[in-house]
């Protein structure tokens, strides 16, 4: 697609409940990242992707956090048993990479999913 | 010390003046510098890439300096329209996909 696609854009569920959040990067970008932002406050990094490169998951908060990428393209991600801690918007971006095997330059961010967790 | 750090703002400025934010980094290794733009609950989008030698895009004016590990982000003639957050974006060492998004700092431009 024209942009990176994020889903559902708001969700609001009880805590101790299982949620996913969904990502359509743009098409033929290799690299997929995950933040989270809380009110407020800054981006904070979760996951990135890299073709078929193991993901850097540095960044999960905890175990309840997972997220996988199927195909080099769509990714998902999941928080098991939702606190609310959770709150937050999630927001996923993706990356092209250029003929010399650079990436390029910017990422593009989808418009995120507003995880409210009551 | 935080690796990429921003002036807190808010800057408040009348239309038409000039602002300038600040972003400084503790990576010395770190290769490439972005600044990214963020309205009020919208995503971040790439505002200008920072080369080494300065580069300018109309109103927006961004310097790099390697010797103390800072960048900054000039804005002229302030538009009601300049008001957002200003993100510094910083790659994490010699790596150029991970990279460390600056808590940003906010302008409001004020009529």
């Amino acid at each position: 697609g024209a942009g990176v696609s994020q889903s559902p854009s708001n969700k609001v569920t009880e805590k101790g409940k299982d949620v996913e959040l969904r990502c359509d990067p743009i098409s033929g970008h290799t690299a997929l990242y995950w933040y989270r932002q809380s009110l407020g406050q800054g981006l904070e990094f979760l996951i990135y992707f890299q073709g078929n490169s193991a993901p850097d998951k540095s960044g999960l908060p905890s175990d309840r956090f997972s997220a996988e990428r199927t195909g080099g393209s769509v990714s998902t991600l999941t928080i098991q048993r939702t606190q609310q801690e959770d709150s937050a918007v999630y927001l996923c971006a993706s990356r092209g990479v250029g003929r010399t095997g650079i990436p390029n330059y910017g990422y593009t961010f989808g418009s995120g999913t507003r995880l409210t967790v009551v | 010390r935080k690796e990429v750090e921003q002036d807190p703002g808010p800057f408040n400025v009348p239309e038409g003046a000039t602002v300038a934010f600040n972003c400084t980094y503790s990576n010395s290794a770190s290769q490439s510098f972005f600044w990214y733009r963020q309205d009020c609950r919208k995503e971040p989008k790439l505002l200008m890439s920072v080369y080494s030698s300065g580069n300018e895009d109309g109103r927006f004016t961004a310097q790099l300096n390697r010797a103390s590990q800072y960048i900054s982000l000039l804005i002229r003639d302030s538009k009601l329209s300049d008001s957002a957050t200003y993100l510094c974006v910083v790659n994490k060492g010699t790596s150029y996909d991970k990279v460390i998004f600056g808590p940003g700092t906010s302008l409001s431009v004020i009529p």
